[in-house]
């Protein structure tokens, strides 16, 4: 069975600054696909971004970056310049080519302060 | 606009009643999935449908029971079974084994009073 661990339940950065949000996952597929939600206030579930495990170059979107490292099973998620709108749950999800339904970790509460 | 729509946004039960969420999908997906959302834990997969008139438990299906009459449809039931039933509910569908993730709708806040 996969598992996805967030140890950071919340975490908090200025307006403007860099942050980077943990993930670590469990697995003995070699396909798969990891991705990260937001969920703001409005608890709207929005994909931020998505990384193929066969790809060596780490995915971005903008702001928005990971840093996959496959070896260690970690991807975590970097916000640069971030804006009160930045503010949301971010949930880590894994997906493996031979499973039905993504697993998704506890989540980190982010706050971004004026 | 291509979506997932639930309702209703907010739901109360009475102790021993069964309540149903509504989903609907417009996008065409083939699979549909129901999760539960409660504070520290993240998503819990309840029951999910690869196709229609046939559908798999989750994690936590115990107290909760779904239909898959139509593609674009997956209603869940949530029954007196279900012991702690306050909760989000979250409804999400995709393509089979897509790699694109899900699309989600905005939720049921379902209460107990």
């Amino acid at each position: 069975a996969q598992t996805v661990t967030q140890s950071q339940p919340e975490m908090s950065v200025q307006e403007a600054e860099t942050v980077t949000l943990s993930c670590t996952y469990d697995t003995s597929e070699s396909n798969y696909y990891l991705f990260w939600y937001k969920q703001p206030p409005s608890r709207q579930m929005i994909l931020v971004i998505r990384q193929e495990a066969y790809k060596q170059q780490n995915a971005t979107e903008n702001r928005f970056s990971v840093n996959f490292q496959k070896a260690a099973k970690s991807f975590s998620l970097k916000i640069s310049d971030s804006q009160l709108g930045d503010t949301a749950m971010y949930f880590c999800a894994f997906h493996a080519g031979s499973a039905r339904q993504l697993t998704f970790g506890s989540g980190t509460q982010l706050t971004v302060l004026p | 606009d291509g979506g997932i729509t639930q309702s209703p946004k907010y739901l109360f039960r009475k102790e021993g009643q069964n309540v149903t969420l509504s989903c609907e999908q417009n996008l065409n997906h083939d699979a549909m999935y129901w999760y539960r959302q409660d504070p520290g834990q993240g998503l819990r997969l309840i029951y999910y449908s690869q196709i229609v008139n046939d559908f798999q438990k989750g994690d936590i299906a115990e107290g909760y029971s779904v239909s898959r009459e139509k593609k674009e449809s997956f209603p869940l039931t949530v029954t007196s079974a279900q012991k702690n039933p306050t909760a989000f509910y979250l409804c999400a569908s995709s393509m089979p084994r897509d790699s694109y993730g899900y699309t989600f709708g905005s939720g049921t806040r379902l209460t107990v009073v």
